[in-house]
């Protein structure tokens, strides 16, 4: 079964406007940590938010965040206010832990072209 | 400033032509790791190393070869390279004993292999 799962390869946004990215996760992990990121046409890849398994709030920074439902498995991330820049690939990723701590692992990640 | 370095960033070769890819972190990580990234697939886990002569096995090692001699560093070896060996290959490095800690990635080399 797939670890991590990106069901939207591409998605279009207007600019100024909010934006959901869908993941979902596979573990049995009781401890695990998500993150989220995003990989603009350039190539490199730039680490944008965290959550951890055990962490009561959904994570937060600037204009991301983290819709966390753990009953669900789901770990979508959401942009507020997209802009020009935010166009790019993004990748959701998990990282497991308790024995298999040091394994990370990506989702086929999702273009979002942000219009103007 | 804290980073990783891969090189070459480019590189073409022909198939059987033995190749390494260096990666170097100068950020004391315990913690190394060597993807490729293919087009639909996201990033796959190549190898990864806990800390000096310590590594294991991601999901995709077949064909490749690694080696930690040092903390910094974390070479990625292509024996007899193949086609299907042709991506674009990120090494990333992170503090180990927390979750919390998100790797940091190099550039990544785009490997082509004739």
């Amino acid at each position: 079964a797939q670890k991590i799962t990106q069901t939207q390869p591409g998605m279009f946004v207007q600019e100024k406007e909010a934006v959901t990215l869908d993941c979902t996760y596979d573990t049995s992990d009781p401890s695990y940590g998500l993150f989220w990121y995003k990989q603009p046409s350039s190539g490199e890849m730039i680490f944008l938010i965290y959550q951890g398994s055990y962490d009561q709030q959904n994570a937060t920074e600037g204009r991301y965040s983290l819709n966390f439902q753990k009953a669900r498995k789901s770990a979508n991330l959401v942009i507020s206010a997209s802009q020009l820049g935010d166009s790019a690939m993004y990748f959701c990723a998990m990282r497991e832990g308790l024995g298999n701590f040091n394994k990370f692992y990506f989702g086929s990640g999702t273009k979002l072209n942000v219009k103007p | 400033e804290a980073q990783v370095t891969q090189n070459p960033r480019y590189l073409i070769t022909v198939t059987g032509k033995k190749l390494t890819v260096t990666c170097s972190q100068n950020m004391n990580h315990e913690y190394m790791s060597w993807y490729r990234q293919d087009p639909g697939l996201g990033l796959r886990q190549i190898y990864y190393s806990m800390n000096v002569e310590v590594t294991d096995k991601g999901d995709v090692p077949e064909g490749y070869k690694v080696s930690r001699k040092e903390k910094r560093n974390f070479p990625l070896i292509l024996e007899s390279p193949s086609p299907n060996q042709t991506s674009l290959y990120f090494c990333a490095s992170s503090q180990m004993w927390d979750l919390a800690y998100e790797q940091y990635f190099g550039p990544g080399t785009r490997l082509t292999v004739t």
